[in-house]
């Protein structure tokens, strides 16, 4: 089945350490993002890859970094310079550019920190 | 400035019922597409329905419809005949064209709780 896998579902993390969500997809897409959502909220975006090797800023950038050295995989990394990380983080990916190109989410993963 | 702006924050409805959802957009490119998507409590999002900027007609699907009035910049979803599984939150956004890198704006949400 196509789709889109994120990993782990439930994270915990201590305070002043880095983690790294997963992010995959099999859809052949060649679009990808992350998004942040706060209880209550709507999304805002983090980073976006419309090409492999290649990535750009969204609107709440800072704390964060991502890499795309492949199609299929857009991983996030959480650094402890993130002030408030506890949130949850969906990952989406699309055909392309196009403003007809839907966006596919994963599942989601819930990060807390202690 | 809001890109997109959903005004309730809240809704409930009785089942069987229609609803409606408001949506109001603010652009200045020609080309945008507008796109509503439903969370469940679960957290994943589900594509409910588009809406392109230069379609002349709304857009349907299934119990979903989307009332377009370009001119005013709203994109409202209904809901007919709403069903207990259609309690979630809802999202409506805007993927703009190139001069916004074809990203999605999201609006805050409306939570439509339907009672029995």
């Amino acid at each position: 089945d196509g789709g889109i896998t994120q990993s782990p579902k439930y994270l915990f993390r201590k305070e002043g350490q880095n983690v790294t969500l997963s992010c995959e997809q099999n859809l052949n897409h060649d679009a990808m993002y992350w998004y942040r959502q706060d209880p209550g909220q709507g999304l805002r975006l983090i980073y976006y890859s419309q090409i492999v090797n290649d990535f750009q800023k969204g609107d709440i950038a800072e704390g964060y970094s991502v890499s795309r050295e492949k199609k299929e995989s857009f991983p996030l990394t959480v650094t402890s310079a993130q002030k408030n990380p506890t949130a949850f983080y969906l990952c989406a990916s699309s055909r392309g550019s196009g403003t007809y190109n839907e966006q596919f989410f994963g599942p989601g993963t819930r990060l807390t920190v202690l | 400035a809001q890109k997109i702006t959903q005004t309730q924050p809240g809704m409930f409805v009785q089942e069987k019922e229609a609803v409606t959802l408001d949506c109001t957009y603010d652009t200045s490119d020609q080309s945008y597409g507008l796109f509503w998507y439903k969370q469940p409590s679960s957290g994943e999002m589900i594509f409910l329905i588009y809406q392109g900027s230069y379609d002349e007609q709304n857009a349907t699907e299934g119990r979903y419809s989307l009332n377009f009035q370009k001119a005013r910049k709203s994109a409202n979803l209904v809901i007919s005949a709403s069903q207990l599984g259609d309690s979630a939150m809802y999202f409506c956004a805007m993927r703009e064209g190139p001069s916004n890198d074809y990203k999605l704006s999201f609006g805050a949400g409306t939570t439509v709780t339907v009672r029995a």
